[in-house]
């Protein structure tokens, strides 16, 4: 069966460090991978997507980039952090046979002081 | 672009009653409904999806229905229980493209 896993689970970090989140599936090949945002009580907002290796489409400007070194894993980094990037990032995949359903992963919770 | 609302945002009711979560959406190409469920802490967990050649569908106490003329789509949730306390996001998407989520629901299920 297929999983994903997310690391850290928490982060608190400075105004200004860099960051690096990442987030690896097991159990399945070429999967398109997604990364969002979800603030305090709020809804899911999509920042990254990948369908492969190197390609990422990003929906939103912002200081936060993606990479995709492995099929199976996705980055989510941050050259410097600004306060309003605290947030709860989750990580999702789905099969490119069925693009559509797309299974989170358990998240990253970051908080930016 | 695609829009979804979602209402309510909260929805409390005793154990044992029914929950309704009503989403609308404003693309009439989109054709694939998600629903999922997101405990304190974790990741949202799908629950239950709906296709738009179906008007129905049914999972023991949790079914969705769709109607694509009005471009609405409900949750329902019978015989309420604890454990079905969480947030509860809709989802619209077409084959090929991004999903645009709801706001979310807080359901408490009240003992």
């Amino acid at each position: 069966s297929q999983t994903i896993h997310q690391w850290p689970a928490t982060l608190v970090q400075p105004v200004g460090s860099p960051l690096s989140l990442e987030c690896t599936v097991e159990g399945t090949s070429n999967p398109n991978l997604y990364w969002y945002r979800q603030a305090a009580g709020r809804g899911l907002q999509l920042l990254f997507y990948s369908v492969g290796i190197g390609q990422i489409s990003s929906e939103v400007p912002q200081n936060l980039s993606a990479s995709r070194p492995q099929d199976r894993q996705f980055i989510l980094s941050s050259k410097k952090l600004l306060l309003s990037d605290s947030g709860f990032y989750l990580c999702a995949w789905s099969a490119t046979s069925d693009q559509e359903t797309q299974y989170f992963g358990p998240g990253t919770r970051l908080l930016v002081l | 672009g695609e829009n979804v609302e979602q209402h309510p945002s909260t929805l409390s009711v005793q154990e044992g009653d029914s929950a309704v979560i009503k989403c609308t959406y404003s693309d009439s190409a989109s054709n694939y409904f998600p629903w999922y469920k997101q405990e304190l802490g974790k990741g949202p967990q799908l629950i239950i999806d709906i296709r738009s050649n179906v008007g129905e569908k049914k999972d023991q106490r949790i079914a969705v229905t769709l109607n694509k003329t009005a471009k609405h789509f409900s949750l329902h949730i019978t015989e309420t229980q604890p454990e079905d306390s969480a947030v509860y996001f809709c989802a619209a998407g077409n084959y090929g493209q991004n999903f645009v989520f709801g706001p979310g629901t807080r359901l408490s299920v009240l003992p």
